[in-house]
């Protein structure tokens, strides 16, 4: 069964304090691995899509990774504005359906 | 452009009401689904279309119905509301696939008592 886990549930940290999310996947014929920013109360909004492992995006202080089996969004220097959920979704290509996680979220203290 | 917009913002109602809640799109996608996010759960596909007058069931689709008279228009009908079905549901529209990057909407908080 396709399955995308994300931990930990929630993450708290000090502005500036790096960290990493995680994502780890089991979808068969995976399209695409999708990274999106969820704010309280809003519609996540897209980030990232990453195609093969070894794969690396970035986006101001965001980089994704992706290998076989996980992805990482690493947060660098992270600042209160990066509090949000952040979601991970795989593309099944055979079943039209994107399966997503549960997501992190992420607090940035300052 | 507006993106996907959802009506409305939020409803109550009561077990055994029926009621549509709305999704628009002015990107010209093809592609658009609805989901419903429960806490501590993932995104769950309810139905989803790959164009005007094609639509097909997702994960959970017991309880509702779509229909797609034009490409820019997907609502969601809920038949009669259960408390089961309290939830935020979202609308998304896609370019390529369903399974490409998707555009969400703002979402419709929806409360059955």
């Amino acid at each position: 069964e396709d399955q995308v886990t994300q931990s930990p549930e929630a993450l708290r940290l000090q502005e500036g304090e790096s960290s990493s999310l995680n994502c780890s996947y089991t979808v068969s014929g995976l399209r695409g691995l999708f990274w999106y920013r969820q704010d309280p109360g809003k519609g996540p909004e897209f980030l990232f899509t990453l195609y093969s492992a070894g794969e690396e995006k970035e986006k101001e202080r965001l980089k994704a990774t992706l290998t076989k089996k996980e992805s990482f969004l690493h947060i660098t220097a992270p600042k209160p504005e990066d509090s949000a959920t952040y979601l991970c979704a795989g593309g099944n290509t055979g079943g039209f359906k994107t399966i997503f996680g549960a997501g992190t979220r992420l607090f940035v203290k300052a | 452009n507006a993106g996907v917009t959802q009506t409305p913002k939020f409803q109550v109602l009561k077990t055994g009401q029926s009621m549509t809640l709305q999704c628009a799109q002015d990107m010209n996608h093809e592609y658009m689904s609805w989901y419903r996010q429960d806490p501590g759960m993932g995104l769950r596909l309810i139905h989803y279309s790959v164009g005007a007058g094609i639509t097909d069931q997702g994960e959970v689709p017991n309880g509702y119905n779509v229909s797609r008279s034009t490409t820019e228009d997907f609502p969601l009908r809920l038949l009669s509301a259960a408390p089961s079905q309290t939830s935020v549901y979202f609308c998304a529209s896609s370019r390529d696939r369903v399974t490409d990057t998707q555009y969400f909407g703002p979402g419709t908080r929806l409360t059955v008592l």
